[in-house]
């Protein structure tokens, strides 16, 4: 079973500038959430993918949109980059069998905006 | 995360037992979930409480109280390796998805 995985781990941008992050779900799951992770916070909900289609979203600007492909792999896109974006973006992936909700979380991408 | 509420940091020794609290609007519940974060890595899930009472695994418990929209996380035995951040979250739900809201996390210190 291939656990969820992120692309890239680290990247540097500065102010202005437009970020894709990248997603792989667990196999079997067909349901991708994405949260932002600041230094010492707990992670805040960005929104959540279910079948191509969004199915909610938290606070954030519409400067952060994402996308679900049919093999449930996501994106996190990001424009106009601030320097509060500087976070942990992690991805989680949800919807197999076991625990309703239960998410499996990759090992997030580090944004670092200069 | 605004409606969790968690103590930010706790200490405690290797060996003890420690109890982590956790109070959340109990308007919309659909269950609470906590999840263990080691430093830089990502967050794992511990355990999931829908129904009132204490659910055991291990040397982790959950208790959970609807009524009082309270939760604690009970861990015995206190290992080194258990110093991590501790993750209460909402399992709110949108579309019939469960969309998980974590509060700020409490970080536990274990020291010999």
């Amino acid at each position: 079973e291939t656990g969820v995985t992120q692309s890239p781990t680290h990247l540097i941008k500065t102010r202005g500038q437009q970020v894709t992050l990248r997603c792989s779900s667990q196999s079997g799951h067909n349901t991708v959430s994405w949260y932002q992770q600041a230094l010492g916070q707990g992670p805040q909900f960005i929104f959540q993918y279910y079948r191509e289609e969004e199915n909610g979203r938290g606070n954030f600007p519409p400067r952060f949109s994402g996308l679900q492909f049919p093999n449930y792999s996501s994106e996190l896109n990001v424009n106009a980059l601030e320097l509060d974006d500087s976070a942990l973006y992690l991805c989680a992936s949800s919807g197999g069998q076991g625990v309703a909700g239960e998410l499996f979380f990759g090992e997030g991408s580090r944004l670092t905006v200069l | 995360g605004q409606n969790i509420d968690q103590p930010t940091e706790m200490t405690a020794t290797e060996g003890a037992i420690v109890q982590i609290n956790c109070t959340y609007q109990t308007s919309g519940f659909n269950g609470l979930f906590w999840y263990q974060q080691h430093a830089g890595e990502a967050p794992t899930f511990l355990s999931y409480n829908v129904l009132d009472g204490l659910e055991e695994k291990g040397r982790f418990s959950s208790f959970l109280s609807r009524s009082k929209g309270y939760s604690y996380l009970l861990l015995k035995e206190l290992q080194m390796k258990d110093s991590a951040s501790y993750l209460c979250a909402d399992g709110l739900t949108s579309g019939g998805s469960y969309i998980p809201t974590f509060g700020r996390g409490t970080s536990l210190i274990v020291h010999p």
